[in-house]
């Protein structure tokens, strides 16, 4: 199974733009990059997921290197309640199943 | 519409004893995974089941076993609990089994191991 690397902890602003990075440098051409979070006393939430272009919903941005092996995913304002746990996960390969690899996450605090 | 919906929310087990844990997905979703969170951890996968089958097994013991009905709501089963099966159990639901479907996740259920 591809691994993704993030940074542990991360800092923002209120009202600041946040950009996560995820490396995942052995991605393969199935792997989709999917993007959840966590916040305390809750399950994961989906925020967003791509294949090679960058996609944008309502929560965020969703930005593919060419090469696939990285991302970065943006939150345009950052709000308090966008304090979570982030987490990169690839999800497909030759199984293709829906078998989601969650990793450590980088926990982000939002600053007032 | 309700999410995806788990049940008990909280449960004490005794070392040794069997438990069920219970999970009713979105409606019309026909995927159905399991994930075990220990505190300071991310989710591990265990199963996922689609169209009451399964498509996929994680690396946990045999103790450990699932089961999707018809109306697609899902059971986990773990035998011959452990003091380290305690954690936090999250079911998540998809419309589809594979991996360009995104995930919903319920709130889970917190398992304690006495």
């Amino acid at each position: 199974d591809a691994k993704t690397t993030q940074p542990n902890s991360m800092e923002s602003n209120e009202e600041e733009p946040v950009h996560l990075p995820c490396n995942h440098s052995t991605i393969s051409g199935t792997d989709y990059i999917h993007w959840y979070r966590q916040l305390p006393s809750q399950g994961p939430e989906y925020v967003i997921h791509g294949l090679t272009s960058n996609v944008n919903n309502r929560m965020a941005s969703l930005a593919i290197a060419e090469d696939r092996k990285s991302s970065t995913l943006i939150l345009h304002r950052a709000t308090l309640r966008d304090a979570a746990v982030y987490y990169c996960i690839l999800s497909g390969g030759s199984s293709n199943t829906g078998k989601l690899i969650f990793g450590q996450g980088t926990t982000l605090q939002v600053k007032p | 519409d309700a999410g995806v919906t788990q049940s008990p929310t909280h449960l004490i087990k005794t070392r040794g004893q069997q438990v069920t844990l219970r999970c009713s997905p979105i409606s019309g979703h026909k995927s159905v995974s399991w994930y075990q969170q220990v505190l300071g951890q991310g989710p591990q996968f265990i199963f996922q089941y689609y169209e009451k089958e399964e498509r996929g097994r994680g690396n946990f013991p045999d103790r450990f076993s699932a089961r999707q009905f018809p109306n697609y709501s899902s059971e986990l089963n773990v035998n011959a609990l452990l003091l380290g099966d305690s954690a936090l159990y999250l079911c998540a639901s998809s419309s589809g089994g594979l991996s360009y479907y995104g995930y919903t996740f319920g709130s889970g259920t917190r398992l304690t191991v006495v």
